[in-house]
């Protein structure tokens, strides 16, 4: 199985941050790569795909990037709906696999 | 727009079978497959398999082999994920999400259901 690493774990951050996850794959997928957004109680929501393609709807304040075993989500100017767990997660093979999360909280 | 309505909540004595209903609306039922992720409490995401509501075929993450079984109804376009003996440690919110057939895939799962909060208790 592909094991996904994310980091770090949890930050803290204010509005208006700038803020950066970085996720590391055990092995090379690509740009097979995928990162969600989860509030708690609700389902969890695709922000980018294929590492770097910003879904339909999501602000353009999230941009990913990285290929191969590297990848990187920022969030720029951080917005208070912002505040949320967010997991990476390969489409390269099967199982599929997500990182463990980054928590992002209020400073 | 698309979305994916799951069955209610459902409390399970130890050694019990669930299983947790996926309705997808507003798509072609057959063009996408369903897969099947879950959360315990404090926990990360998990997947736990996916299959193909085209003809059926399966993958299951090998953790949940031989306790997981994954369906769908053509005629009422609903997927289905049942889990048998269940444990204290399947307590979870389990979501069904919609996803594009195969093993390279460039996306994600898109979009996800409302989640649907297994408790395994005695």
């Amino acid at each position: 199985d592909i094991q996904m690493t994310q980091s770090p774990s949890s930050l803290f951050a204010s509005v208006g941050d700038r803020v950066t996850i970085t996720c590391r794959a055990s092995q090379s997928i690509s740009s097979y790569l995928n990162w969600y957004q989860h509030k708690p109680g609700r389902a969890p929501e695709l922000l980018i795909y294929a590492a770097s393609s910003l879904q339909s709807g999501v602000p353009s304040r999230f941009t990913g990037s990285g290929s191969g075993t590297d990848f990187t989500l920022t969030i720029s100017n951080l917005q208070p709906e912002d505040f949320a767990t967010y997991y990476c997660q390969q489409s390269y093979n099967i199982p599929r696999t997500f990182g463990q999360g980054t928590k992002v909280e209020i400073k | 727009q698309v979305q994916l309505v799951q069955s209610g909540a459902e409390v399970k004595k130890p050694g019990a079978s669930v299983k947790v209903s996926c309705k997808p609306s507003a798509y072609t039922f057959t063009s996408y497959g369903i897969t099947w992720v879950r959360q315990a409490p404090g926990q990360g995401l998990e997947w736990m398999g996916w299959i193909s509501t085209y003809n059926g075929n399966t993958n299951y993450a090998q953790k949940f082999q031989g306790r997981v079984t994954m369906t769908t109804d053509t005629s009422t376009t609903t997927a289905y994920m049942e889990l048998r003996s269940l444990r204290s440690d399947d307590t979870a919110v389990y979501y069904c999400a919609r996803a594009v057939p195969g093993t390279l895939v460039r996306g994600g799962f898109d979009p996800w259901g409302q989640g649907t909060l297994v408790t395994v208790s005695s």
